[in-house]
């Protein structure tokens, strides 16, 4: 079964720096992908960024990318230049490659607090 | 309206009664899941439909019943539930194996 590990309970960042939010997971497969979603006081989880393992180039978003390193399985968050806004629980999530539509199996998450 | 919608937002309910949480995407989307949110706990999936066809089902409580009239639509009917069962419950679909998972903003249920 694959497991998805995020040992930080909470990071806490100051407005305009950089934070790294870590994750790492555990899976036989070859074929899958990796995502971040943002879970804010509203509660809706929003996609952040996917990964997918077959490519090597790490994913960005704007603000956001990701330091992907397969062979460690590890694929974490970086987020520059924090806003306030960007306070909000982030949880890693795994998805087989294999099956019609897989399921997300997620981390425990990880609270993330912005200083002005 | 685009997206995942839930409803009701709230819910609260005695041990005793019977209820139903709606979940509707308009995304053309196949595939939806329901997930349990606990306090201090991964999020935890509960049961996957696709094409309306349930494929998987995570060793739920039968007290917890879902139901899958279309692919648009999802229901899960509660009765004789527990305080424990108290949570979060999010609704999320998705067209295939690539795609993301998009998710609707949760029904907070609490169970008295």
């Amino acid at each position: 079964a694959q497991t998805v590990t995020q040992s930080q309970p909470e990071m806490s960042v100051q407005e305009a720096e950089t934070v790294t939010l870590s994750c790492t997971y555990d899976t036989s497969e070859s074929d899958y992908y990796l995502f971040w979603y943002k879970q804010p006081p509203s509660r809706q989880m929003i996609l952040v960024i996917r990964q997918e393992a077959y490519k090597q180039q790490n994913a960005t978003e704007n603000r956001f990318s990701v330091n992907f390193q397969k062979a460690a399985k590890s694929f974490s968050l970086k987020i520059s230049d924090s806003q306030l806004g960007d306070a909000a629980m982030y949880f890693c999530a795994y998805r087989s490659g294999s099956g019609a539509n897989s399921k997300l199996t997620f981390g425990k998450g990880i609270t993330l607090s912005v200083r002005p | 309206e685009t997206g995942v919608t839930q409803t009701p937002r709230h819910l609260v309910m005695g041990m005793t009664n019977k209820k139903s949480l709606k979940c509707e995407q308009h995304l053309g989307h196949n595939a939806m899941y329901w997930y349990k949110q606990s306090a201090k706990k991964p999020l935890e999936l509960m049961f996957v439909y696709n094409f309306k066809e349930q494929t998987e089902n995570n060793s739920v409580p039968s007290r917890f019943s879902p139901e899958c009239p279309n692919s648009s639509h999802l229901f899960l009917h509660l009765h004789t539930l527990q305080p424990e069962d108290s949570a979060l419950y999010l609704c999320a679909s998705s067209q295939d194996k690539s795609g993301s998972v998009t998710f609707g903003s949760g029904t907070r249920l609490t169970v008295v």
